[in-house]
């Protein structure tokens, strides 16, 4: 039951350059995206969300897309930098009283310097 | 800055035993959460608890499993009686909107159940 998906297992990016984390969602009652990075041996760390009013927000490096009709959304990372090498998890909640999260696979990005 | 803390980092149990895993959230935090992340899978919702009681549970969080919040500040998660299955990293998470917004998580316990 893959209601998120993040379907690249794996990005290298050079540093300075562009890096795009892509992840489609299938439940339509999904309303708030969320983008957490996560270390080895630490927990998920939250980075930046989008209410499905919006198409996009920015915070710093980090700007993240929703294309409601195409249930998609992607996480820019400009410019990539090496300290952001990390697993990447896309996150959806249902909102209207539900807040669990449902997450990707998630996606390896590796900078390379 | 603050941040969410789990004690133990690693627990070790034989099949069959208790354990609870501890959470200490945010100080102001309200909304508490545990999720699990088997080996090589995704992470996975297990509760949600806020004022004192489940708001919300999954399929996997099932008889075997309860939380508290047995004072102010420390939120547990026990297993009554553990399965090899149940091996997984637990992590807790924390919020204090009422209204949809980053959930905090903590390191998160590595139990194994052997």
């Amino acid at each position: 039951d893959q209601q998120v998906k993040q379907n690249s297992p794996s990005l290298s990016v050079q540093e300075g350059r562009i890096s795009i984390l892509n992840c489609d969602y299938t439940n339509s009652m999904f309303d708030y995206f969320l983008w957490y990075k996560k270390y080895p041996a630490e927990g998920p760390t939250f980075l930046i969300s989008i209410s499905s009013i919006k198409d996009k927000n920015e915070d710093g490096r980090f700007t993240v897309f929703l294309n409601k009709s195409a249930k998609h959304l992607s996480l820019h990372i400009v410019p990539s930098q090496p300290g952001d090498s990390a697993v990447y998890f896309c996150a959806a909640s249902k909102g209207a009283g539900s807040y669990q999260l449902t997450f990707g696979k998630g996606t390896k990005l590796s900078v390379i310097p | 800055e603050p941040e969410v803390t789990q004690t133990p980092s690693h627990q070790v149990t034989q099949m069959g035993q208790e354990v609870i895993l501890r959470c200490v959230p945010i100080s102001n935090h309200l909304y508490f959460y545990w999720y699990r992340q088997i080996l090589g899978q995704k992470v996975e919702f297990l509760v949600s608890f806020y004022n004192n009681e489940i708001s919300e549970k999954s399929e996997i969080f099932d008889d075997q499993f309860s939380v508290e919040r047995p004072d102010g500040s420390n939120f547990t998660l026990k297993i009554r009686s553990t399965k090899l299955e149940d091996s997984a990293m637990y992590f807790c998470a924390s919020t204090a909107e009422i209204i949809q917004g980053g959930q905090y998580f903590g390191p998160g316990t590595r139990l194994l159940v052997l």
